[in-house]
């Protein structure tokens, strides 16, 4: 079955970087367009980025771009997240999630993973 | 792009039937038929309900149903039941080419 595993979060202090790792199974990254997303504790969900099933379009929240850099590897079938010049207000739980099949953008979220926090404090 | 409207609490009675509101602009509800609707338990990951307004997946239950009117879209809820009691959240496609989520939405069965 569809599974997604997110890792790679922790503490970081403010100006620092982290690398988010998404490992899918049960299903092949190159038909799928995979999400990110991230939840600040007590607060609603906020879109971060998407890469799209063929890897040649990525797209970003506009509260990440230039700091967030989305990724891949399909023979490991793993998604990456770097996060860079890393802000308190970045500090959530980071849900990775597969998109519909084959689609230009992924107007949706099919499958989530059980998230990865990361907490940005000095 | 501004974050999605949508209640902040919601209650209701076992068998009671609930609705959730959700509203943005022309530029993301309005303009497409992209909206899709999320439930979280506390300490858990999302789930997908709805998709494409209207749409549910399969394996959900038919007690939730979606609809769209203009730059709203809903979120119903029939017969109610405890293990409903979760955050509920909306997400549209925008004219960005990005997603856009609500606050999202603490429903709480009485």
């Amino acid at each position: 079955q569809v599974q997604l595993e997110e890792s790679g979060g922790g503490v970081v202090q403010p100006g620092g970087s982290l690398r988010l790792s998404c490992a899918a199974s049960g299903f092949n990254l190159t038909n799928y367009g995979i999400h990110w997303v991230r939840q600040a504790p007590g607060r609603g969900l906020e879109w971060v980025t998407f890469i799209r099933y063929d890897g040649t379009n990525r797209y970003y929240a506009e509260s990440v771009k230039g700091r967030f850099t989305i990724s891949r590897d399909t023979s490991k079938n793993t998604v990456y997240l770097q996060m860079n010049s890393l802000r308190a207000e970045d500090t959530a739980v980071y849900y990775c999630g597969k998109g519909p099949r084959i689609t230009i953008f992924g107007v949706r979220i099919d499958n989530w993973g059980q998230g990865t926090l990361v907490t940005v404090s000095s | 792009q501004s974050a999605l409207t949508q209640p902040a609490s919601v209650s209701g009675s076992p068998g009671q039937s609930i609705t959730i509101s959700c509203t943005g602009t022309n530029s993301d509800v309005g303009g497409y038929n992209y909206v899709s609707w999320y439930q979280q338990h506390p300490g858990k990951a999302p789930k997908l309900l709805i998709y494409d307004v209207s749409n549910r997946p399969s394996g959900v239950s038919s007690r939730f149903s979606g609809s769209k009117s203009g730059n709203t879209a809903s979120l119903i809820i029939s017969g109610l039941q405890a293990e409903d009691e979760a955050d509920y959240h909306c997400c549209s496609y925008t004219s960005s080419a990005t997603l856009v989520f609500g606050g999202g939405t603490k429903l709480t069965v009485l």
